[in-house]
């Protein structure tokens, strides 16, 4: 199993620019969330999700979108990047509500 | 708002001793709390779960415990190793459901030889 993957490893972007970060899991997780990281502050869960078609926010959502068609993917979109988005982003994944979260790898995203 | 605090500083131990990092929180009544260890430029990885009704948890030379009253977890890793040199974030289940965490900002821990 490759657990959870997420893609790009890093990317810049300019003020303004839209992207779309991906991520996809393996363990036919029904849950799945998405996390930015900012140096010396904790996690910030930004959306979940709890099953495909199902969607909600999380602490701080402005700025971002999802969705969640199938069970194994969760993109998270950009929309008109702005430097305070400048963040390493945590996806992860769990298989029930009081369960071990797995984590990908994470995006290290520049805006400038 | 719910408030979750490791110690900032990083705790420096030597190799062979018993290392203890400290999570404490509040406004907030969790049902349960995680343990997780990052290394640098890398995910998250879960080291141990434990509930409310839960005093204390073991897994190897991990143990953590958790006081509902003092609103705190405490965190031990004895005979550390060099091995274990990483950042130890303290997680708590919040708004009631789908395993939603709120995370501390992290003690880094560094064992010397």
């Amino acid at each position: 199993n490759a657990g959870v993957t997420q893609t790009p490893k890093f990317r810049i972007l300019k003020i303004g620019q839209s992207m779309t970060l991906q991520c996809a899991q393996d363990m036919n997780h029904n849950y799945m969330y998405w996390y930015r990281q900012d140096p010396g502050m904790g996690l910030k869960l930004i959306y979940y999700s709890v099953g495909a078609g199902i969607t909600d926010k999380g602490e701080v959502p402005n700025g971002y979108n999802v969705s969640r068609s199938t069970t194994e993917d969760f993109p998270l979109r950009l929309e008109l990047a702005a430097p305070s988005q400048t963040s390493v982003y945590f996806c992860a994944s769990s298989g029930s509500e009081v369960d071990t979260q797995y984590f990908g790898p994470g995006t290290r995203l520049t805006v400038l | 708002s719910q408030k979750i605090e490791q110690n900032s500083e990083a705790l420096n131990i030597q190799e062979g001793k018993t290392a203890t990092l400290t999570c404490n929180y509040t406004n907030y009544s969790p049902a349960y709390l995680q343990w997780y260890r990052q290394d640098p430029g890398r995910g998250p990885v879960f080291l141990l779960l434990i509930r409310e009704n839960e005093k204390e948890k073991r897994k190897e030379r991990l143990k953590v415990t958790f006081d509902t009253t003092l609103k705190q977890s405490l965190f031990h890793i004895t005979a550390s190793q060099p091995a274990d040199s990483a950042t130890y974030l303290c997680a708590l289940e919040y708004s009631g459901g789908y395993n939603k965490l709120i995370f501390g900002a992290g003690t880094r821990l560094a064992v010397h030889p």
